[in-house]
């Protein structure tokens, strides 16, 4: 079955850089959520999409930014890049049958040097 | 405020020995909960889950949970571990849109 395809898997930035992640959520899902994960902790949530609407806001930095396109896909663009955003970036996505449950991607990786 | 608090944070077990996980959450409402499971180096994968209905929970792999609304707690538990269950186990509470409130996690080492 088809999974949430997160892209890229890994990326290396440097301080005050920009970067961009991608989140392919499972067909037919309309949800998607954004997951921060860093070092040794747990996920904290930062934002989340419903028809390409935002639904919730979490602790999501100004510096960031993020939208669901018509096709469902979402991206997270960060900029002015911080070591302490160095961590592992979840999307999640539900809807249609599996409205309940959240299905997570692999994750991104992203390391600031 | 919404909270989920999971009481251990290093567990290590031997083979075949019986596995209990806290967890406790604080809630206004109606909650659903949950328990990931998170592999060394992988994403989250759910392993259970209680939205309604029976408390007593059947998940993947031989887990349970039990949700007990008095105690407010929804604990996770296997009768028998094995080394490949050697993983960081999350509670998570969510209501509503599923914005999800994770615990802080708990690591379970298996010794072989």
């Amino acid at each position: 079955a088809a999974g949430v395809i997160q892209s890229p898997r890994h990326l290396i930035k440097e301080k005050r850089e920009t970067a961009t992640l991608k989140c392919y959520p499972i067909p037919r899902h309309d949800t998607v959520y954004w997951y921060q994960q860093g070092p040794g902790q747990d996920p904290q949530f930062l934002i989340s999409f419903y028809e390409k609407m935002q639904s919730d806001k979490g602790s999501i930095p100004d510096r960031f930014s993020a939208q669901q396109f018509s096709d469902y896909h979402s991206e997270l663009n960060m900029s002015s890049l911080e070591l302490g955003d160095s961590a592992l970036y979840f999307c999640a996505s539900t809807g249609g049958s599996g409205a309940n449950v959240l299905t997570f991607g692999a994750g991104s990786r992203l390391t600031v040097l | 405020a919404q909270s989920v608090s999971q009481h251990n944070h290093h567990v290590i077990l031997s083979e075949a020995a019986s596995l209990e996980l806290g967890c406790n959450y604080s809630y206004g409402g109606t909650v659903n909960l949950f328990w990931y499971v998170q592999y060394p180096g992988q994403h989250l994968q759910l392993l259970l889950k209680y939205f309604s209905g029976d408390p007593l929970v059947k998940g993947i792999k031989g887990f349970e949970a039990e949700f007990i609304k008095s105690k407010f707690s929804f604990n996770l538990r296997k009768p028998s571990v094995q080394w490949s269950d050697t993983a960081e186990y999350f509670c998570a509470g969510g209501a509503g849109s599923y914005q999800l409130t994770f615990g802080k996690g708990t690591k379970l080492s298996v010794i072989p």
